[in-house]
Parts: C-alpha cells; structure tokens; sequence
C-alpha cells in the first residue's frame, strides 16, 4: 500500500563520491515532493523539495531531479561528505493536504 | 526558541498499560500530526489535526487516541489495545494547508 517506493535501502560511498537515491509513486494527483534528512535518534528535517513544473532543482550540494513522465524523482548529494552520514526519505502530496505519503528511507554512509 | 518538543525522549512501559506521550509546538501551526517509524518502513501517519477540537485517524490509527484541546498541544495515548507499540514516535507541526511539516525530536517507546 506503500504510496511512494524508494531505494536503494541502503548505500555506502566514498568522501567525495555521488550518492544518487531513487523514488517512484504511482498518484498522478502527487503535486509536491519533498526529501527529508534525519539523523540517528534525531526528527527529519526538510532538505529541499520540488514541484512538478521544474525538472531540476538544486541547493548547494543537494539536487533534486524530477521525471514527471515515468512518475520517479532522485536525490543527488554531490561531493558526499561525513557529516551527509543520515538516512533519508523522499515523500509526496498533493499541494494544500495535509498528509504526506513517505518511502522507506535509505541510509547513506560516507566514509573518510 | 520556536520549535516542537516532545517528551519524554525516552520512555518504557509494562504491556498491558496506558501511556501518554506529549507534543507541543509554539510555531503557531494550525496542523499537528503523529508519526510511528519502524526500521525499515519509513514514516506512517497515525494521527493529525487541522484545527483544534478535530482529528482525523491516519493510516494505522487502531490502539492510539489524540485529543487536541489547545493549538500548541496534541498528545498522542498508546493504549494497550496496540499490539506492538515498541517504535520511534514523531510528532509533526505545519501551517495550515502547507505541505511543509516540522518535526520534533521524538519519543522511544519500549514495552517491556
């Protein structure tokens, strides 16, 4: 029943490297797609989001890219550092309801 | 200092017992909202509120209660219907028909 399927579950890449994780929904109606950033023991907090009428949108090394026609949109973290160690969640709603449909997580790793 | 807060960080409880976990916000968010994440399956609604004195049940509302009395507050009871109400509780906070939610720090609930 799960909304909006994500992955990969988990990943591991190098200091410096590209972690690409990937969403998927099947609502049409899905207007408004953020990703969230949470660390261990710690609430989410929004990273960036991005809206259908824009194909790519990107916050310092953060770019969301977004493919209206096969229903997916990614997370791009660029020059991955240390600190990016968290796990991450995409999610999806339609603009002005007050639910969001989550996936998974997928927990990025970077190592030194 | 705005911001959500959530008590107790911690909490255990024998089964068969009540227990009532507390949010509160000084945002002045209209909506209010209660998430359980499990590993693994990301984050499911079990409550939210657009206004005070109305709730609506989420996806997995059955062995939960809210009340939402005043607009900073909405706690959020795990009573002992709940089969397994061992997880990580995330309440959330937003402005009212705006998709962005804030979250708190969350409350690990442990039934021994």
């Amino acid at each position: 029943q799960q909304q909006v399927k994500q992955s990969p579950q988990s990943l591991i890449v190098q200091k410096g490297g590209i972690s690409i994780i990937n969403c998927a929904y099947e609502n049409t109606a899905f207007d408004y797609f953020p990703w969230y950033q949470q660390f261990p023991g710690k609430g989410p907090a929004l990273l960036i989001a991005i809206r259908p009428d824009v194909s790519e949108k990107k916050e310092g090394r953060f770019t969301i890219s977004f493919n209206k026609s096969a229903k997916q949109f990614s997370l791009h973290i660029m020059d991955s550092q240390p600190g990016d160690s968290a796990t991450y969640f995409c999610a999806a709603s339609i603009l002005g309801d007050y639910k969001l449909s989550f996936g998974a997580g997928t927990t990025v790793t970077v190592r030194a | 200092d705005g911001g959500i807060t959530q008590s107790p960080k911690y909490l255990f409880r024998k089964e068969g017992q009540n227990v009532t976990l507390s949010c509160e916000q000084n945002l002045n968010h209209d909506a209010m909202y209660w998430y359980r994440q499990d590993p693994g399956q990301g984050l499911r609604l079990i409550y939210y509120s657009q206004i005070v004195n109305d709730f609506q049940k989420g996806d997995i509302a059955e062995g939960y209660s809210v009340s939402r009395e005043k607009k900073e507050s909405f706690p959020l009871t795990v009573t002992s219907a709940q089969k397994n109400p061992t997880a990580f509780y995330l309440c959330a906070s937003s402005l009212a028909q705006k998709n962005e939610q804030f979250f708190g720090p969350g409350t690990r609930l442990t039934v021994l």
